[in-house]
């Protein structure tokens, strides 16, 4: 069956500038997670949801940073007022149950210039 | 505030030989993972590992988990070069079925050489 998909897979963003990143969920599942991957470094989590609740958000940087998931199944992370220390490879996650083993998208990565 | 710590940072292996990973976490969890990131790919799972005592094989990679000493290792033998990418170490510090928070470790990053 489908893994996670994320759209897009490069963005390039000036400074100041908006972003919006999309994941796509294995059907089905439950639980939906963000996490920040600065390069050569481990992924840091930002946010999670279940359904479509945000659950916990604790993660999540800055005001800047805001994340969705209205229908409970695609979430988009969105980025105002890009910096530079924005930049990084934003990966997706989601799992059949609340604590369910993670199955990873093959992420966004980000440049702000 | 839970810290998960890898070493070595990375390796590098002549094929064929034998090495472990160690992964040590500050605080008390019974549920930790093993993931495998090749350059510019996501994280492909190798194992879990769900309770004290646990131990998995797949091929030339063992993992094992000590919850009492809060660490766990991911054992390679007589290693190819295949194997070369970034292991990452995962802990898990949810509870009562809530859900997951994943805690990565800095990583590993394995290189063998011939």
């Amino acid at each position: 069956g489908a893994g996670v998909s994320q759209s897009p897979r490069y963005k390039v963003a000036k400074r100041g500038q908006d972003v919006a990143l999309r994941c796509d969920p294995i059907s089905g599942h439950v639980s939906l997670f963000w996490y920040q991957q600065a390069l050569g470094q481990g992924p840091e989590f930002l946010t999670y949801f279940q359904n479509e609740a945000q659950l916990d958000k604790s993660g999540l940087p800055s005001d800047r940073f805001f994340a969705e998931r209205p229908e409970g199944s695609v979430s988009t992370l969105k980025i105002q007022r890009t910096q530079q220390e924005d930049s990084a490879v934003y990966l997706c996650a989601s799992s059949l149950y609340r604590a369910g083993e993670q199955y990873f998208g093959p992420g966004t990565r980000l440049t702000v210039t | 505030e839970l810290k998960v710590e890898q070493n070595p940072l990375f390796l590098s292996m002549q094929e064929g030989k034998n090495y472990t990973i160690y992964c040590n976490y500050s605080t008390t969890s019974d549920r930790l993972y093993w993931y495998r990131q090749d350059p510019g790919k996501s994280l492909e799972s190798l194992f879990v590992l769900l309770s004290n005592g646990a131990v998995k094989q797949e091929g030339r990679l063992m993992a094992s988990l000590d919850t009492k000493a809060r660490l766990s290792t991911l054992h390679i033998t007589a290693a190819v070069h295949d194997l070369s990418a970034t292991y990452f170490c995962a802990v898990d510090i949810s509870w009562g079925g809530t859900a997951s928070k994943l805690t990565f470790g800095t990583g590993t990053r394995l290189q063998v050489t011939l």
